[in-house]
């Protein structure tokens, strides 16, 4: 089954303490990309790779880390979390087929 | 990033036929992307289209005016499970998305 795999589904942590939200996805796809979602704000794009070792900035980059090491992996690191970063997280990937999200992360800073 | 326009909420009755259009301003066009995402849970993708013109899934079309910078879904014989929220999406790699549509279903 294609699907994309984020973990954890679910983070409650504490300011500056480094964390790293997984994504994995099984359909071979170069493009993958990360999204924050908030109320009244809709889904904004933080960093987006077109392919091994290949990634850039979206819309909201500052305070979020990626790295693109392998195809199928595209984790998304917040190396100091602070609140302002409570919010919804998406990561998805898109091939010739159409594009995938995976199920969201929910994460809150305190 | 891109300006994108959406209506914020749209109401309609099961079988009926319902519009949602977009309007964008982009100083580039690559394609625009149409996803429904239902409350909790992750958007799924409906459409994309890079060419003028309408493109018909089932139930679901998309058109597209580059020259206007407009597009709309067009969701015919509406079913309840349509009650969701609708994303418009301008890009490519770079992704610029709307605030969505909320799409209410009546019986």
């Amino acid at each position: 089954e294609a699907q994309v795999t984020q973990n954890p589904r679910y983070l409650i942590t504490v300011t500056g303490k480094k964390l790293t939200v997984t994504c994995s996805q099984n359909m071979n796809h170069e493009y993958m990309s990360w999204y924050r979602q908030d109320p009244g704000l809709g889904l904004r794009q933080i960093y987006y790779s077109m392919n091994v070792e290949v990634t850039d900035k979206g819309d909201v980059p500052e305070g979020y880390k990626v790295s693109r090491k392998e195809k199928r992996n595209f984790p998304l690191i917040l190396e100091s979390p602070s609140p302002n970063q409570t919010s919804l997280y998406f990561c998805a990937s898109r091939g010739t087929a159409g594009a995938f999200f995976g199920q969201g992360t929910r994460l809150t800073v305190v | 990033g891109q300006n994108i326009d959406q209506p914020t909420e749209m109401t309609a009755t099961e079988g009926a036929i319902v519009q949602i259009n977009c309007t964008y301003q982009t100083s580039g066009f690559n394609g625009l992307f149409w996803y429904q995402q239902h409350a909790g849970e992750a958007p799924t993708f409906l459409s994309y289209n890079v060419l003028d013109g309408l493109e018909e899934k089932g139930r679901f079309s998309s058109f597209l005016s580059r020259s206007k910078g407009y597009s709309y879904l067009l969701l015919k014989e509406l079913q309840m499970k349509d009650s969701a929220s609708y994303l418009c999406a301008v890009g490519d790699y770079k992704l610029s998305f709307g605030a969505g549509t909320t799409v209410t279903v009546r019986a």
